[in-house]
C-alpha cells in the first residue's frame, strides 16, 4: 500500500497569513498515460464529513475559494491557504487514488494563532 | 441537489454484523461509483472499498476482504455495506461517498453512521 505522510501534524497560523501543509507519498502517484497526479485534498470540520477541496493535485473543486491551492508532482505535494480565514480551522487530509487501496495521510490540524 | 443519506447509528455486540445503507438522490445513480470510508474516534480516514452500481462490481481493501459486502437496491438508489465479525476495533463513523469520476476522489459524502461495538 502507498503510505501518505503529512507534515506538520498541527499548525497554528495568524488570520490573514499563509498556511502550508505538505504531503509525501511512498510511491509515485503520477499516472504517465494522462500526466495526472492522483492526489486529492480534503477539509474536515468537527462533526462533519470531509469536503473535497482539490483533485489531480492542483485542480480546485467547484465552489472552493481560490485562497486554496494545490501543487506538487510525483511524490511531494503541498496544500496552500493563501490568507487564512477563521472558517478554515479544520483538519486537512491528503489522499492518493493512484493505486488500490486508496490511502489517506494522517491529517494536519490547522488552528488560529 | 446531490445527496447521500445514510441510515442511523448502530450498537452491536462483538461477533455480530452491521448493515448500513446509503440512499442517493439528485443524480443518475448508475453513473457514479460509491465508496465507503470509515473513521475511528479521533482518528484518520480509512478507505474500505467501492461499489459500481452498474454491474454490481466491487473492490475491497485487503483488510476488509471477506468481511465487508457491498450491495445495491436500484429501485431505491441505495447502496448497502454489511460488515461482519465485528470487534471493538470496528467502532467508527462509516461514510459513503460518491466518486467524482476523476480518479476516485469523493465529491459528495453521506452524513456518516456511528457504529459502536461493545459487549
Amino acid at each position: 500500500d502507498i503510505v501518505m505522510t503529512q507534515s506538520p501534524d498541527s499548525l497554528a497560523v495568524s488570520l490573514g497569513e499563509r498556511a502550508t501543509i505538505n504531503c509525501k507519498s511512498s510511491q509515485n502517484v503520477l499516472y504517465s498515460s494522462d500526466n495526472r497526479n492522483y492526489l486529492g485534498w480534503y477539509q474536515q470540520k468537527p462533526g462533519q464529513p470531509p469536503k473535497l477541496l482539490i483533485y489531480w493535485a492542483s485542480t480546485r473543486e467547484s465552489g472552493v475559494p481560490d485562497r486554496f491551492s494545490g501543487s506538487g508532482s510525483g511524490t511531494d505535494f503541498t496544500l496552500t491557504i493563501s490568507s487564512l480565514q477563521a472558517e478554515d480551522v479544520a483538519i486537512y487530509y491528503c489522499q492518493q487514488s493512484y493505486s488500490s487501496p486508496s490511502t489517506f495521510g494522517q491529517g494536519t490540524k490547522l488552528e488560529i494563532k | 441537489q446531490v445527496q447521500l443519506v445514510q441510515s442511523g447509528a448502530e450498537v452491536k455486540k462483538p461477533g455480530a454484523s452491521v448493515k448500513i445503507s446509503c440512499k442517493a438522490s439528485g443524480y443518475t445513480f448508475n453513473n457514479y461509483y460509491i465508496h465507503w470510508v470509515r473513521q475511528a474516534p479521533g482518528q484518520g480516514l480509512e478507505w474500505m472499498g467501492r461499489f459500481n452500481p452498474t454491474g454490481d462490481s466491487t473492490r475491497y481493501a485487503q483488510k476488509f476482504q471477506g468481511r465487508a459486502t457491498m450491495t445495491r437496491d436500484t429501485s431505491t438508489s441505495t447502496v448497502n455495506m454489511e460488515l461482519s465479525s465485528l470487534t471493538s476495533g470496528d467502532t467508527a463513523v462509516y461514510y459513503c461517498a460518491r466518486d467524482r469520476g476523476t480518479g476516485a476522489v469523493f465529491d459528495y459524502w453521506g452524513q456518516g453512521v456511528l457504529v459502536t461495538v461493545s459487549s
